[in-house]
């Protein structure tokens, strides 16, 4: 069985900081993906950022970077410069064809 | 792209009625799955398609729950006989072509409030 861990319910930043959300996981697969999804207030959810488990390098997408650990089965989300819309609850998730999520972290950007 | 889109947004229904909820993925995307989301939690599996065939289901979805994509396209989810505890968040995903992983897209969900 997969399972996904996100031990921070809430976090808080200012706007312009950075912040770092945490996600473990455990899995047998060698071959596997692992997602940031963002869920706003109005629910919809929006990938944020991929890394493919057979990836040494580390995925980026402008503001959005993470940190890969596989021995480690870590993977945390790096949000640099944050901003107001950043504010929400935020995912780790682990998969192939079904995706295993964790209970998320709450993220509020304050002004 | 107009993206994965879900209807009904909202439904409220009364214990032991039946419930029928539709998803039209993006279009092209072969791929189309259903999620169920209570409050405060992560999104739980309940089932994929990859075009008409029904490949995988968890053991979430009981025998009241039933999903079907009769040509590929779109899907429908339909909970016969609901209970209070399936209020939550039905959220729907499609993804391009099999094989390696692809990114699931997900829909805005429909939310069921069963009184």
């Amino acid at each position: 069985a997969q399972t996904v861990t996100q031990s921070q319910p809430e976090m808080s930043v200012q706007e312009a900081e950075t912040v770092t959300l945490s996600c473990t996981y455990d899995t047998s697969e060698n071959n596997y993906y692992l997602f940031w999804y963002k869920q706003p207030p109005s629910r919809q959810m929006i990938l944020v950022i991929r890394q493919e488990a057979y990836k040494q390098q580390n995925a980026t997408e402008n503001r959005f970077s993470v940190n890969f650990q596989k021995a480690a089965k870590s993977f945390s989300l790096k949000i640099s410069d944050s901003q107001l819309g950043d504010t929400a609850m935020y995912f780790c998730a682990l998969g192939g064809s079904r995706l295993t999520f964790g209970e998320g972290t709450q993220l509020t950007v304050n002004p | 792209d107009t993206g994965v889109s879900q209807n009904p947004r909202h439904k409220i229904t009364k214990r032991g009625q039946n419930v029928t909820f539709r998803c039209d993925p993006i279009s092209e995307h072969n791929r189309l799955y259903w999620y169920r989301q209570t409050l405060g939690q992560g999104p739980e599996f309940l089932t994929y398609f990859q075009n008409e065939a029904q490949l995988e289901k968890s053991r979430l979805l009981s025998d009241r729950f039933s999903a079907e994509r009769p040509k590929g396209s779109f899907s429908t989810l339909e909970i016969q006989r609901t209970e209070q505890g399936d209020s939550a968040m039905y959220l729907c995903a499609s993804s391009p072509l099999a094989g390696r992983q692809e990114t699931q897209y997900f829909g805005p969900g429909t939310r069921l409030l069963v009184l």
